[in-house]
Parts: structure tokens; sequence; C-alpha cells
């Protein structure tokens, strides 16, 4: 599995724009990226996933430049309720594969 | 949306006693997964399952844990003899085929303390 690399904590005002990078250096050819988002006592939950590009849903934008070696998770306008821990994952996105946590980016959104 | 079920929420329990932490994965969903947070640490994957049998464990899951799918719904974890370290979050997970779209979807889990 693609090792991925992030920062551990980032702080950010209300009504900001988040943007959260993940370095994966080895990906291969059929890895995807997924970011999860976790609440304390809570199980991690999908946020998106992407392969090459732009992909964007209702909570989130992921950004993946051409060579895919890393990716952005953007959070338009955070709330006090984006206070989480984001992770990157890389894998190749089928069922039967687990997926191996990082440590994660704890952001912390400050009124 | 679909979720996944864990139930008891919170479970006290006594060292050396066994415990059974119960899930209800999605319906259509194929694999099924325990992974286990220890306070302040990383999610850790413990074992997957897939077609009524153990695909793949991680060195955690040792003798002293099982799982088990007793019907169509239910997926088990049982620990016969807890000990202190045992303390953690356990999160049931499942997933389909494919994980693109939704992921991998995870219950809220089962804080387990043991005392």
């Amino acid at each position: 599995l693609a090792k991925t690399t992030q920062p551990i904590s980032m702080d950010s005002y209300e009504g900001q724009e988040v943007n959260i990078t993940c370095s994966h250096n080895n990906i291969a050819t059929n890895d995807y990226i997924t970011w999860y988002q976790q609440f304390p006592s809570q199980g991690p939950r999908f946020i998106i996933q992407g392969y090459k590009t732009k992909v964007t849903n209702e909570v989130a934008s992921l950004f993946i430049p051409a060579d895919r070696k890393s990716s952005t998770l953007s959070l338009p306008r955070v709330s006090l309720s984006d206070t989480a821990v984001y992770y990157c994952l890389v894998g190749e996105g089928k069922g039967y594969q687990k997926v191996t946590f990082g440590i994660g980016t704890k952001l912390q959104v400050i009124p | 949306e679909p979720e996944v079920t864990q139930t008891p929420s919170h479970q006290v329990t006594q060292m050396g006693q066994e415990v059974i932490l119960r899930c209800v994965p999605i319906s259509n969903h194929l694999y099924f997964y325990w992974y286990r947070q220890i306070l302040g640490q990383k999610v850790e994957f413990l074992v997957s399952f897939y077609n009524n049998e153990i695909s793949e464990k991680s060195e955690i899951f040792d003798d002293q844990f099982s799982v088990e799918r007793p019907d169509g719904s239910n997926f088990t974890l049982k620990i016969r003899s807890t000990k202190l370290e045992d303390s953690a979050m356990y999160f049931c997970a499942s997933s389909g085929e494919l994980t693109g779209g939704n992921g991998y979807t995870f219950g809220s889990g089962t804080r387990l303390t043991v005392v």
C-alpha cells in the first residue's frame, strides 16, 4: 500500500476555506485516493474519492495533479462542526482490501 | 442512507471476562471488518471477513479474538478473556465489491472499558 504523509494538525477560522494536502509519492496506477473524516468517539466517515483531476461533492473537493503524487482536500467555508481528524488513504478501491489509517490531520476550527 | 449498526455503544467488563460486540452491516455488502482505536491513537485493522471466513487478520487479532456471522445479518467480535489493554473503541465496517462512491461504511463504535 502506498504510504501517505499529511500534516498532523491545522487550525482555521470559521468561514475560511481549508486545504489539506496529502503526499503519496509511491501511488500505483490502480490506486484511488480516498479521504475520511472522524469526529471524536465516532467511526470514520467517507468524504470523497478520486483518481485524477478534480472531484467535487456536496461536502468537499478533491484536487489531484497529473502526476498523482499528492492530493488536496478542500473544505469550503468551514464551520465549528468541521473540527475533526481527516485521513488520506490510497488503495485500489476494492471492497476486499482493508484500509490502513495513518495519524491523519487534526483540523481545529476556531470561532 | 444505509448504516452499520453497532451494539452496545458502551461496554464495561472485568478483566478476564468474555465480551461479544455486535454489528449489523449494510445488507447488500459482502465484506466485513473490525477495527479498533485506543484512545488518542490510530484506527487499527483487526480482521476482515468474507464468505463466512476470515480473509485477513492483523497481529493484534490473536487467539483470544474470534469473529462470527451467526445469521444473515449480524457480525460479531468475541474477546474471550479481556485484558486491560483491550480497552478501546471497536468499529465495525462493511463494504461492497468496490468502494468507489461510498467507500467503507463504519459503525459508530462500541467503547469497551476493561476494569
